[in-house]
């Protein structure tokens, strides 16, 4: 089955700076790679997703890049806030959508003022 | 419009206890899913369907059933709880084809001691 690892699992930024965080997944077959934040005790959400003949997709202060030969890609967030101090987490689909996703471990960023 | 609506939103219970986790869904997708997430790992796809009717496992099936009869809910089973069950526990729900985005429900925390 799918594999999807995730770093780091911790990432600390300045308010202001920009944040990376990065996945690689082994089936090459995957076509769908959503990103999702989860604030503490809620619910994932959707945040920026990119499929595979895409390689990259901006949205706002978020981006995302695909590198399809290297089988990895990465969440971009730009003008980092307080409010965006939460955890991250990666996640791949072969199904093409949101069916059947396998997550990476996350990756809890906090940015400090 | 509720979106994907979870009960209980805490349960505790005891070694060797039966009890049903519910998910329904007012969006009519086709797809509904259950993962856990526990600590360090992510979220794991426990069971998936594709529409009613049909169901099938996904990484970690041991321990739960799962049954969908209609559209909008898809139950999930916990058929002797063992300590190891304890985790939060999301139901998804994303319609049917490509680039779709999975919604999720507030989420279960279990307890099982």
């Amino acid at each position: 089955g799918e594999n999807v690892e995730q770093h780091p699992s911790t990432l600390s930024v300045q308010e202001g700076d920009s944040a990376v965080i990065k996945c690689t997944y082994s089936d090459s077959a995957s076509n769908y790679f959503p990103w999702y934040k989860q604030e503490l005790g809620k619910r994932p959400q959707l945040i920026i997703d990119i499929r595979s003949n895409v390689g990259e997709k901006k949205d706002q202060r978020i981006a995302v890049t695909l590198n399809k030969t290297a089988k990895h890609f990465s969440l971009h967030i730009t003008e980092t806030q307080p409010e965006d101090s939460a955890v991250y987490f990666c996640a791949a689909s072969l199904t093409g959508g949101g069916n059947k996703l396998t997550f990476g471990t996350g990756t809890q960023l906090k940015v400090e003022l | 419009n509720a979106g994907v609506t979870q009960t209980p939103k805490f349960q505790v219970l005891k070694t060797g206890q039966s009890m049903t986790l519910q998910c329904a869904q007012d969006m009519n997708h086709e797809y509904m899913s259950w993962y856990r997430q526990d600590p360090g790992m992510g979220l794991r796809l426990i069971h998936y369907s594709v529409g009613a009717g049909i169901t099938d496992q996904g990484e970690v099936p041991n321990g739960y059933n799962v049954s969908r009869s209609t559209t909008e809910d898809f139950p999930l089973r916990l058929l002797s709880a063992a300590p190891s069950q304890t985790s939060v526990y999301f139901c998804a729900s994303s319609k049917q084809g490509t680039n779709t985005e999975a919604f999720f429900g507030q989420g279960t925390r279990l307890t099982v001691v």
